[in-house]
């Protein structure tokens, strides 16, 4: 079975400030892993995703993963955070299967940026 | 523009009513998910088409009932709720089948409150 942990419930840091937030996960297979981000009263939106090849991934709006297989991490990243990034973050893990790509998402990290 | 477009966004309604919640999607994209987002609790995937055909349905109870007449709409029918049931309710699509690309686009969200 396939399950995604973010330790973190709530980080805050200061604006300027870096910002690391936590995933792990657990799959079978070759993972697809995703960062989400969902705004209040919003749907979620795709930050970045990693599926092969270089570990680093860049996404939107400043943010890149890293991916270590060694650890089953997949940690979401920012050297410098602006208080627009006040939101919260899923990390998501799933793959390609007969019935579907189901993905498996972990509980969230509510950041709070302060000024 | 997130190419899942969700409607109503907001919706109230009692215990005896019956509603529907639409989700349209233009991305070409031939898989299509319901997921309930409570507060405080991580996603909940509810049900997973593929083709138009229901593949999952994670022990939804029945006044929860979906309908897909064709890849690009997903409709959740709604009757005799709970308050329990308030929630955000979120539509996402993807490409399906063993040939497709892990990763959703969600919709924004129906935010529904049971009275």
């Amino acid at each position: 079975a396939q399950s995604v942990t973010q330790p973190d419930i709530h980080i805050t840091v200061s604006e300027g400030a870096s910002l690391e937030l936590r995933c792990n996960y657990s799959y079978g297979a070759t993972p697809y892993l995703f960062w989400y981000v969902q705004s209040p009263g919003q749907g979620l939106q795709l930050l970045l995703k990693y599926f092969s090849g270089d570990t680093l991934v860049q996404g939107i709006k400043g943010f890149e993963a890293e991916f270590k297989r060694s650890q089953s991490s997949f940690n979401l990243r920012k050297p410098s955070v602006h208080w627009s990034d006040a939101a919260e973050y899923f990390c998501a893990v799933g793959g390609l299967t007969g019935g579907g790509n189901k993905l498996t998402f972990g509980t969230g990290t509510q950041l709070k940026v302060e000024l | 523009e997130t190419g899942v477009t969700q409607t109503p966004r907001h919706l109230v309604m009692g215990m005896t009513n019956k509603k529907s919640l639409k989700c349209e999607q233009h991305l070409g994209h031939n898989a299509m998910y319901w997921y309930k987002q409570s507060a405080k609790k991580p996603l909940e995937l509810m049900f997973v088409y593929n083709f138009k055909e229901q593949t999952e349905n994670n022990s939804v109870p029945s006044r929860f009932s979906p309908e897909c007449p064709n890849s690009s709409h997903l409709f959740l029918h709604l009757h005799t709720l709970q308050p329990e049931d308030s929630a955000l309710y979120l539509c996402a699509s993807s490409q399906g089948g063993t040939g497709g690309i892990p990763g959703y686009t969600f919709g924004s969200g129906t935010r529904l409150t049971v009275v």
